[in-house]
């Protein structure tokens, strides 16, 4: 079984930009969560999706938002990037609620 | 609120001692917790999870972790270390009111001295 894919790997981008980044869930799996992950802040909950509906946010600005799709996949956009968004952004799968769940192996963004 | 301590950001022991990361929680609610690991540049591998069945949770690698109420804790050990073991680790708790919305420790980074 195919694991949890992110695209793209690494991503630069400039300050005042927008980002969009893709997460392709292990098959069958319907919810996908968004975390940050920065040296200063460790890892936080950005929000989830399950069956295209975000169930939970976290504490993040409206400029951090995302979507999912029918098949599972989800994406995430920040807009109008800060430098402080340069961090790792994770895409973990599951199954169903409190459920493992399975990260794929990130994006880093670098905003300059 | 839930939240996550563990103590000690690095850690470091000798190939083959015993490891030991400490993980302390904080919640309303009976928790529901969780071990991961992350090497360099990957994701998260979760290595094992408590939710509520048997206390002493046995995980992969050889890694395993206590559940206990009265402490508030779930650390997590491994007898024997191995150099394979150096990453970093984070200790992560949910409830079922928040679902699939975790909230991680800062991390222990393991070093495994030959």
């Amino acid at each position: 079984k195919a694991g949890v894919t992110q695209t793209p790997r690494y991503l630069i981008k400039t300050r005042g930009q927008q980002v969009t980044l893709s997460c392709s869930p292990i098959s069958g799996h319907r919810s996908v969560s968004w975390y940050q992950q920065t040296p200063g802040q460790g890892l936080q909950f950005l929000f989830e999706y399950f069956s295209e509906t975000q169930r939970n946010k976290g504490n993040f600005p409206g400029r951090f938002s995302g979507r999912q799709f029918s098949n599972s996949r989800s994406e995430m956009n920040v807009s109008t990037l800060e430098l402080g968004d340069s961090a790792l952004y994770l895409c973990a799968s599951s199954l169903g609620t409190i459920a493992e769940q399975y990260f794929g192996p990130g994006t880093r963004l670098t905003v300059t | 609120a839930q939240s996550v301590t563990q103590l000690g950001s690095h850690v470091s022991v000798s190939e083959g001692a015993l490891v030991l990361l400490r993980c302390n929680y904080s919640s309303s609610v009976p928790p529901y917790l969780f071990w991961y690991v992350q090497y360099p540049n990957q994701g998260l591998q979760l290595l094992l999870k408590y939710t509520s069945a048997a206390t002493l949770v046995k995980g992969i690698n050889g890694f395993e972790a206590e559940f206990k109420k009265s402490e508030t804790s779930f650390h997590l050990t491994k007898p024997s270390a191995h150099m394979s073991d150096a990453a970093e680790y984070f200790c992560a708790v949910s409830e079922l009111r928040t679902g699939n919305q975790f909230y991680f420790g800062t991390g222990t980074s393991l070093t495994v001295i030959p």
